[in-house]
């Protein structure tokens, strides 16, 4: 199976909304509401920041939000801030396996 | 307060084995279903492999480039969730995580080199 399709990178202005899409297939995003995303700083460990499509772990920012339609996934980060700054994760269930996506590196302005 | 807590990564040759050891706290693991996800240097995530909840029967399955060499396995009494891995390859140089819906682990750093 393949890994998911992001865009290698997103940009915004403080204060604005961006979203960044995953991509799978029918056999994966599509198939499963077991969509993650995840934040990591340069040298880092990744910070989970949505799981089951849209949920929000304890502590993070509602300003992040998580959406899905057919085969793919959104993540839209509203009201950017400077430390929003990083590189950002789709993961997704797909049966016996999990997929990641390759990644989207997200740029303050 | 939930924490996963990485261990046993090192410098192994080709052809070794190591163990890594993921330290549970402030949930208990078996209810969970947990992965191990690594990152070589410079590059994206890679998803290793995952263990099931109790509740949904406990097995594991593996990605393809470590499908027969890794193992993974939970200890119910410690609370802690292992990696074994055997017949490293250079290519599985990476930091290492542990991570569920609870969150990730710091990561450990696994070099193979001769």
């Amino acid at each position: 199976q393949s890994a998911l399709t992001q865009p290698a990178s997103v940009s915004g202005s403080p204060g604005q909304s961006i979203t960044i899409s995953c991509t799978g297939t029918s056999s994966d995003v599509g198939a499963y509401n077991y969509v993650s995303w995840h934040q990591q700083h340069p040298d880092k460990a990744p910070k989970l920041m949505i799981y089951d499509v849209s949920n929000r772990p304890s502590g993070v920012s509602n300003r992040f939000s998580g959406s899905k339609s057919g085969n793919t996934a959104s993540l839209t980060i509203s009201g950017l801030q400077p430390e929003d700054e990083a590189d950002y994760y789709c993961s997704s269930h797909a049966g016996t396996t999990t997929l990641f996506g390759g990644g989207t590196k997200l740029t303050v302005l | 307060e939930v924490q996963l807590v990485e261990s046993g990564g090192g410098l192994v040759k080709p052809g070794g084995s190591l163990r890594l050891s993921c330290a549970a706290s402030g949930f208990t693991l078996n209810n969970a279903w947990m992965h191990w996800v690594r990152q070589a240097p410079g590059k994206g995530l890679e998803w290793v492999g995952r263990i099931k909840s109790k509740a949904n029967g406990g097995t594991a399955d593996y990605a393809a480039p470590v499908k027969g060499r890794f193992t993974i396995s939970r200890d119910d009494s410690t609370n802690t969730l292992f990696l074994q891995m055997s017949s490293l390859q250079t290519e599985d140089t990476a930091v290492y995580y542990c991570h569920g819906d609870v969150g990730w682990g710091q990561g450990t750093l696994v070099t193979v080199s001769s």
